[in-house]
């Protein structure tokens, strides 16, 4: 059974950092890209960003890019979101995905992780 | 950047057909990928590329893709339908993962 848990989820004052964990298991993890999506209270599903399964290649949205790093542990099997310049437009729940292959959609999700940023 | 529009809302009746747009400049030229999420849950896949239904969700969810417009349907629709739609697409262009606005829908 595949599973995708999520840490490290908290309340940061504007301009803190936090790094959010996303522990996988029963599957391949080096054979997939994964992503972080997160949703505003109240709002849609933003992506954030993606790291490839063959090369780990990094993607960025624009509001993210230069502040927040992608990265991975095949070892461990970890995802992981380095987040710096903390907003509160950065308040959301963060989930961790599995992309499925070929045309990158999100076939497996965790239960989500929540980050506050105030003051 | 690549914009999917999607209707904010939707509703239909029991046992209706409920069918929600998602619109993109040829967005018939890409894999569009739609997703159910209920309230304090994380969003499930529904329908991957324009067509395909995972293992598991039901034969009255069903997809299509062409020109500017891709659709999700849902036959005979159920109270457990009740849910935001949101799709999605890869964006080559800008090596940008898309999603639309979400559509949410009411059964009445």
């Amino acid at each position: 059974e595949v599973q995708l848990l999520e840490s490290g989820g908290g309340l940061v004052q504007p301009g803190g950092s936090l790094r959010l964990s996303c522990a996988a298991s029963g599957f391949t993890f080096s054979r997939y890209a994964m992503s972080w999506v997160r949703q505003a209270p109240g709002k849609g599903l933003e992506w954030v960003s993606t790291i490839s399964g063959d090369d780990d290649t990094p993607y960025y949205a624009d509001s993210v890019k230069g502040r927040f790093t992608i990265s991975r542990d095949h070892s461990q099997k970890t995802l992981s979101l380095q987040m710096h310049s903390l907003r509160g437009e950065d308040t959301a729940v963060y989930f961790c995905a599995r992309m499925g292959s070929g045309s990158y959609r999100a076939d497996q999700w965790g239960q989500g992780t929540q980050v506050t940023v105030s003051s | 950047s690549y914009v999917l529009t999607q209707p904010p809302s939707e509703s239909v009746a029991p046992g209706k057909a409920a069918t929600i747009a998602c619109g993109g400049d040829n967005i018939g030229r890409k894999s569009v990928h739609w997703y159910q999420q209920k309230p304090g849950r994380a969003p499930i896949l529904v329908v991957y590329d324009d067509t395909v239904r995972p293992s598991g969700i039901p034969e009255r969810f069903s997809g299509f893709n062409s020109g500017n417009t891709a659709s999700l349907t849902i036959s005979r629709v159920e109270a457990g339908d009740e849910a935001d739609y949101y799709c999605q697409v890869w964006d080559g262009r800008s090596e940008h993962v898309v999603f639309g606005g979400g559509t949410k829908l009411t059964v009445l």
